[in-house]
């Protein structure tokens, strides 16, 4: 089965400043995807950044980069120049099978990390 | 892309009673799925709901209590019955569009109390 880690709650930084959430992630498929997401209060859930595991370069979309370490099962999320609206609560999540597959799709999601970022 | 509507956005209920999400994606897509999020928790997978076919619910969810409908390539319903409490949360409709990797995407969320 499986399953995703993100062991800090809460992060704070300071604007401005970079910051890195840690997700790790476990799975016996060799084909996948890991997703960052962001939530602000209201709830929706905005894509930030995908990283397939056949993907020899670590993604990045402006002020977004992810850090994958396929032999360490890790795949952190690194926010350079943080803004005051980057505060949310932030998913690392993992989706299974391959395109096309009967269970593609299905994301399985870490417990978040709130980050707070102070002026 | 895909853009992803949900009705209603909130909704406060009584216990017992039972409400309808709607769930609708502005192109054809083959799977929808429906994750539940209770209050300062992650999300949770309730169902996969494939056109043509019953839905597949993960352990712990079951038809009686999360009735799903998927009628044609664009909609999905999902019901949450005789709700208790314990079922406010935020219902939340994701589709994956095609075989581009990072194609998944989810809707406005639904924030539902029970009173």
């Amino acid at each position: 089965a499986q399953k995703i880690t993100q062991t800090q709650p809460g992060m704070f930084v300071q604007e401005k400043e970079a910051v890195t959430l840690d997700c790790t992630y476990d799975t016996s498929d060799q084909s996948y995807g890991l997703f960052w997401y962001k939530q602000p209060s209201s709830g929706e859930m905005i894509f930030l950044i995908y990283q397939g595991s056949y993907d020899e370069q670590n993604a990045t979309e402006g002020r977004y980069s992810l850090n994958f370490q396929k032999a360490r099962k890790s795949a952190n999320l690194v926010i350079s120049a943080s803004q005051l609206g980057d505060s949310a609560m932030y998913f690392c999540a993992m989706r299974e099978g391959t395109a096309g597959g009967t269970s593609y799709g299905k994301l399985t999601f870490g417990q978040g990390t709130i980050l707070t970022v102070h002026p | 892309s895909a853009v992803i509507s949900q009705k209603p956005s909130r909704d406060i209920c009584q216990r017992g009673t039972s409400l309808t999400i709607q769930c609708q994606v502005d192109s054809q897509v083959t799977m929808m799925f429906w994750y539940r999020q209770q209050p300062g928790q992650s999300l949770t997978l309730i169902a996969t709901a494939n056109q043509g076919s019953e839905a597949t619910y993960e352990s712990g969810f079951v038809i009686d209590k999360f009735p799903i409908s998927r009628p044609n390539l664009t909609f999905s319903t999902l019901t949450v019955s005789n709700m208790s409490p314990e079922d406010s949360s935020i219902y939340l409709c994701s589709v994956a569009t095609g075989f581009r990797s990072h194609e998944q995407y989810f809707g406005p969320g639904t924030r539902l109390t029970v009173t």
